[in-house]
This record gives C-alpha cells, sequence and structure tokens, in this order.
C-alpha cells in the first residue's frame, strides 16, 4: 500500500516548455487535488477533482491543466512553463470532500523553472 | 488576502517544554479545523482536527484549542520531541467553497 505516489521528485525545465507531473493513489479514493507550496504562502490548492470524471479550477489554476485519468491517477499539465511556476507540487487524495475527509498527500515534486 | 495566517514562521523550544502554534483566520463560515505536520522532502500528514462545535481536541501529546470569538486556534505539544521538529499547518474548511483553506506554515524546532 504506496498510498500517494507523485513522479517525478525533481525537474528542471526551461521557460517555454510543458511538462506533465504524475500523480497515483491507491487508496480507492474519489477526490483527488494538486496543491502548490511556496514560501510564505502556505499550501494553494490549483485544481481538484471531486470524483472520477470531474476537474475544477481551485485558487491558483491558471497556467495549468489537469486530466483525471481513471479513479487512481490524476496528472497535472504545464504547457508552456514560466518561472513563477518554480514551486513544490503535492498531489493528494481524499475518500470525498467532505470536511472531514482526510487529505493524504504525496511525498511532492520540486520544479524549477529556468 | 490570506484567510488562515500563521504569523510566527518559526518556533524553536527545548525538548520536554511545550510548544504552542498559533493561527488565525478571519471567515467565520469556517467549521472545521485541522492541523497537519510536515517532514523535510515529504508531503504533509494528518495530525488532529476540531470541529468549531467543540473548543478542544485532545490526542496524546497534542491537543487542539478553538476560541471562535477570538478566530483563533492553537496547537499545544506537550512535552516537545526532537522528533516533533517539523513544518505544521493549520486548515479551516470553508462551508462555502468545500475546500480546505491551508495557513502558510510554522517550523518547528525541539532542540535536545
Amino acid at each position: 500500500n504506496a498510498g500517494v505516489t507523485q513522479t517525478p521528485k525533481f525537474q528542471v525545465l526551461k521557460t517555454g516548455q510543458s511538462m506533465t507531473l504524475q500523480c497515483a493513489q491507491d487508496m480507492n479514493h474519489n477526490s483527488m487535488y494538486w496543491y502548490r507550496q511556496d514560501p510564505g504562502m502556505g499550501l494553494r490548492l490549483i485544481y481538484y477533482s471531486a470524483s472520477e470524471g470531474t476537474t475544477d479550477k481551485g485558487e491558483v489554476p491558471n497556467g495549468y491543466n489537469v486530466s483525471r485519468l481513471n479513479k487512481r491517477e490524476f496528472s497535472l499539465r504545464l504547457e508552456s512553463a514560466a518561472p513563477s511556476q518554480t514551486s513544490v507540487y503535492f498531489c493528494a487524495s481524499s475518500e470525498a470532500m467532505g470536511q472531514s475527509d482526510t487529505q493524504y498527500f504525496g511525498p511532492g515534486t520540486r520544479l524549477t523553472v529556468l | 488576502d490570506q484567510q488562515v495566517k500563521q504569523n510566527s514562521p518559526s518556533l524553536s523550544v527545548q525538548e520536554g517544554r511545550i510548544s504552542i502554534l498559533n493561527c488565525d483566520y478571519t471567515n467565520s463560515m469556517f467549521d472545521y479545523f485541522l492541523w497537519y505536520k510536515k517532514y523535510p522532502a515529504e508531503g504533509p500528514t494528518f495530525l488532529i482536527s476540531i470541529s468549531s462545535i467543540k473548543d478542544k481536541n485532545e490526542d496524546g501529546r497534542f491537543t487542539v484549542f478553538l476560541n471562535k470569538s477570538a478566530k483563533h486556534l492553537s496547537l499545544h505539544i506537550v512535552p516537545s520531541q526532537p522528533g516533533d521538529s517539523a513544518v505544521y499547518f493549520c486548515a479551516a474548511w470553508s462551508s462555502g467553497t468545500y475546500k480546505y483553506i491551508f495557513g502558510t506554515g510554522t517550523r518547528l524546532k525541539v532542540l535536545a
């Protein structure tokens, strides 16, 4: 039982390059999330998927797209990376999107955009 | 506009003493609160929660206090241990948007 896994762990991109961050969970959770963590800003929600087949924008969606590939997998795509997207990205999952549904986080992807 | 604030970016405490981490929020619609703990190179892990119908929740060495009138919650760790050294995030549930809003985090260092 690996929980939430993310690939890659580290990535360096040049401005304008594209990439996809992968996330998978093996807890049979319905809801999945992408957050970014920046110094002094805490965790900010980029996109979420309440259930398989649905995705919605969070607090900071600009510059990103997501795909809920199936119940297990939720990917985050940067179409044209910008230095402002340098951050640590966390994927999370939860049973549902209720207040008492604990979110389980992956180990993060540290992305640097030059 | 930061709706959930942790005004102390860092805190150092001697082993065996009490650690108190604070969190302030601005939205009176927040009605459920969590604390997460994060070690370097790992994702945050859930620590403890509290509903707005309570003013205290305890789990072993960890106690969370909620003061709704002051829109303030705090996490007490007693006694503090070196393994508690981590970044702690508070999070508030927004009934309006059905999502959690996270604070900026406080880095706790417990000195042996």
